[in-house]
């Protein structure tokens, strides 16, 4: 089984709203990750974590907020977007940090009003 | 700066021949490369990859062939089925980093005609 789930699949919100986006693997993988991909582009790294702590915050604005509960979960929290910030969030994850293969979520396709 | 290219947008390919999709990368620190596959409203599917020191490696249809010198890699499909219709995403690591950074090429849209 090498499923990632992401939940919502599709989001609309306003520029004043906060919503969470969900991420879900029970792979026992140890490495979880947010990429962003815009339309007709190549999908693009946002944050790493390694065994539940930040790795990785690849200069991501504040107003999206990441958090790992646990091994399993991963969160986007989502504050105060703009329009550009629509796009689709892919969730990914991998046996360890050090692994070579990541496994992705189908994604959540955000619009911001 | 694109460091990881796919130059070809789109490729069209009859039901059973090969299929050659090429990725084309500029930094020489890169010595693991991956290709995944994406379906529309699904995400990537890892498909194949290959580390630096090999020069091929196969699974089942699909083969990737890396040639270092030229930077370049390509992945071989044959013989292509109608469910081999997908956006395909080369991408490249570099190990002395974790792996963690996966840097995507910009896709081809493969399309098998029946």
């Amino acid at each position: 089984d090498t499923e990632v789930t992401q939940t919502p699949k599709h989001l609309v919100m306003g520029m004043t709203n906060k919503k969470s986006l969900k991420c879900e693997q029970h792979m026992g993988h140890r490495a979880m990750y947010w990429y962003k991909q815009k339309a007709k582009k190549p999908p693009e790294l946002m944050f790493v974590y390694s065994y539940e702590k930040l790795s990785i915050n690849e200069s991501v604005p504040s107003r999206f907020s990441p958090e790992c509960p646990n091994s399993s979960l991963l969160n986007l929290h989502l504050h105060a977007l703009q329009p550009e910030d629509s796009a689709l969030y892919l969730c990914a994850s991998s046996q360890e940090v050090k692994s070579n293969i990541q496994y992705f979520g189908a994604g959540t396709r955000l619009s911001v009003l | 700066d694109q460091q990881v290219k796919q130059n070809s947008p789109s490729l069209s390919v009859q039901e059973g021949r090969i299929s050659i999709l090429n990725c084309d990368y500029t930094n020489s620190m890169f010595d693991y490369f991956l290709w995944y596959k994406k379906y529309p409203a699904e995400g990537p599917t890892f498909l194949i990859s290959i580390s630096s020191i090999k020069d091929k490696n196969e699974d089942g249809r699909f083969t990737v062939f890396l040639n270092k010198s030229a930077k370049h890699l390509s992945l071989h499909i044959v013989p292509s089925q109608p469910g081999d219709s997908a956006v395909y995403f080369c991408a490249a690591s570099i190990s002395n980093f974790g792996n963690e950074k996966l840097t995507f090429g910009t896709g081809t849209r493969l399309t098998i005609i029946p």
